[in-house]
């Protein structure tokens, strides 16, 4: 297993456009995050799932944002009709459910929304 | 409800010299902690965790940190930076209680290695 994998690294798209991205974790963790980072920013969480029922979402996942974890895999993240506000990088993370592991994170979707 | 404050948003050191990159907690429980380093268009690898357990922590690539209750501190240090160890880094804490599953990030440090 080589890790978490996200796809696709880079996507550019105009504004008012749908985008979907997705996740793949590592096999044998049942939580999977997503986090949304700003240029010059540290992470910011957006929601999480385990396996496959969404436990929280933050209030930064406006209406246009939904994210799915149909089989309780992988999962998508998608983005209605874009915003230049949505151009940034996001994060997909995944963990065992035990509170004191940590969470590894994919190499991350770059978002440019022009 | 938690919050991290990494103070220095620039950090340059010789290499060779001691790391020292700052962070300070707020948690309103018991908090577990994390640093976290990324490269250039890269995602996040973690250098060390803090779960309640010793309070010095050794990580990857010779970081170390200690929590400090006191002074809700989380700083990590490395006796000699290489240049390898340009990046950035960030401070995290989520609390120990079940339910509370969110990381929450400091704003970075970028770390930089004068040869």
């Amino acid at each position: 297993d080589t890790g978490v994998s996200q796809d696709p690294r880079h996507k550019i798209t105009k504004r008012g456009q749908n985008v979907t991205f997705r996740c793949d974790p590592i096999s044998e963790h049942n939580r999977l995050y997503w986090y949304r980072q700003t240029l010059g920013q540290g992470p910011e969480f957006l929601t999480y799932f385990q396996n496959e029922a969404q436990l929280e979402k933050s209030r930064l996942l406006s209406d246009r944002f939904s994210a799915e974890r149909p089989k309780g895999s992988f999962s998508t993240l998608e983005i209605q009709r874009t915003e230049q506000g949505d151009s940034a990088m996001y994060l997909c993370a995944s963990s065992l459910v035990e509170a004191n592991t940590e969470a590894f994170f994919g190499q991350g979707t770059r978002l440019t929304v022009v | 409800a938690q919050s991290v404050t990494q103070l220095g948003s620039h950090v340059s050191v010789s290499e060779g010299a001691l790391v020292l990159l700052r962070c300070n907690y707020s948690s309103s429980v018991p908090p577990y902690l994390f640093w976290y380093v990324q490269y250039p268009n890269q995602g996040l690898q973690l250098l060390l965790k803090y779960t309640s357990a010793a309070t010095l922590v050794k990580g990857i690539n010779g970081f170390e940190a200690e929590f400090k209750k006191s002074e809700t501190s989380f700083h990590l240090t490395k006796p000699s930076a290489h240049m390898s160890d340009a990046a950035e880094y960030f401070c995290a804490v989520k609390g120990s209680n079940f339910g509370n599953e969110k990381l929450t990030f400091g704003t970075g440090t970028r770390l930089t290695i004068i040869p």
